[in-house]
């Protein structure tokens, strides 16, 4: 079956510095993928997503590309502020399978000042 | 535009007791989704509708969750004979259609707590 695996939390950063998120993932066919974002006291929110091979999704300073290769689809982010701090979510959606979302387990992030 | 909107916020409840979780999809979007958030399994796919057909139930965890979704817009998950394992967090979606590149839009979800 379809299945996301994400890197193991939770992780604190300080101001400014580089994030990666891994995120792994196994499914039939070729899914689309993205990655949730939660906000404390907040729903779920897309952050980007990427539907083929090579696409990168991008935003709020925010990449990840989709690497059919490695089956790969990590999470990247140059200099994270504060406000970054949340749990994110990397999903894949799979034909065939009535585009419900596959998630991985989550990931916390805290970023300190 | 008004997001996805659920209600109550909150619910607390007695084990044995049924409830009613509703949710209000984006205006015009033909596709919802009920997902459950607890801290042991995650987020999880529970049921799928979409416009007329039949819905997709493949992922409620047992016979006493069900589902309806009402002249193709507001839906209930409705759990009979609430457990204590059924405490989580309730988070309904909904989509414009059902392709692989449509984005899901997630409501506020509502906590339930089973005493």
């Amino acid at each position: 079956g379809n299945s996301v695996t994400q890197m193991e939390g939770p992780v604190t950063l300080s101001e400014e510095a580089f994030l990666t998120i891994n995120c792994t993932y196994t499914a039939t066919g070729y899914p689309s993928l993205f990655w949730y974002v939660q906000y404390p006291g907040e729903g779920l929110q897309l952050l980007l997503k990427a539907t083929k091979a090579d696409d990168k999704g991008s935003n709020k300073g925010f990449e990840a590309t989709y690497r059919k290769e490695t089956t790969s689809f990590h999470l990247e982010k140059g200099s994270v502020q504060v406000s970054d701090s949340a749990v994110y979510f990397c999903a894949l959606s799979a034909r065939g399978a009535n585009s419900k979302l596959t998630f991985g387990k989550g990931i916390t992030l805290s970023v300190r000042p | 535009g008004a997001g996805v909107s659920q209600s109550p916020s909150n619910k607390v409840t007695e084990k044995g007791k049924d409830v009613e979780l509703r949710c209000d999809p984006i205006s015009g979007h033909t596709a919802l989704y009920w997902y459950r958030q607890s801290l042991g399994q995650g987020l999880e796919f529970l049921i799928y509708f979409q416009g007329n057909s039949a819905p997709d139930k493949s992922g409620l965890p047992s016979d006493r969750f069900s589902a309806e979704r009402t002249g193709g817009s507001v839906s209930t998950l409705t759990i009979q004979r609430t457990q204590q394992e059924d405490s989580a967090v309730y988070l309904c979606a909904s989509s414009k259609d059902t392709g692989v590149y449509d984005t899901q839009y997630f409501g506020p979800g509502t906590r339930l707590t089973v005493l």
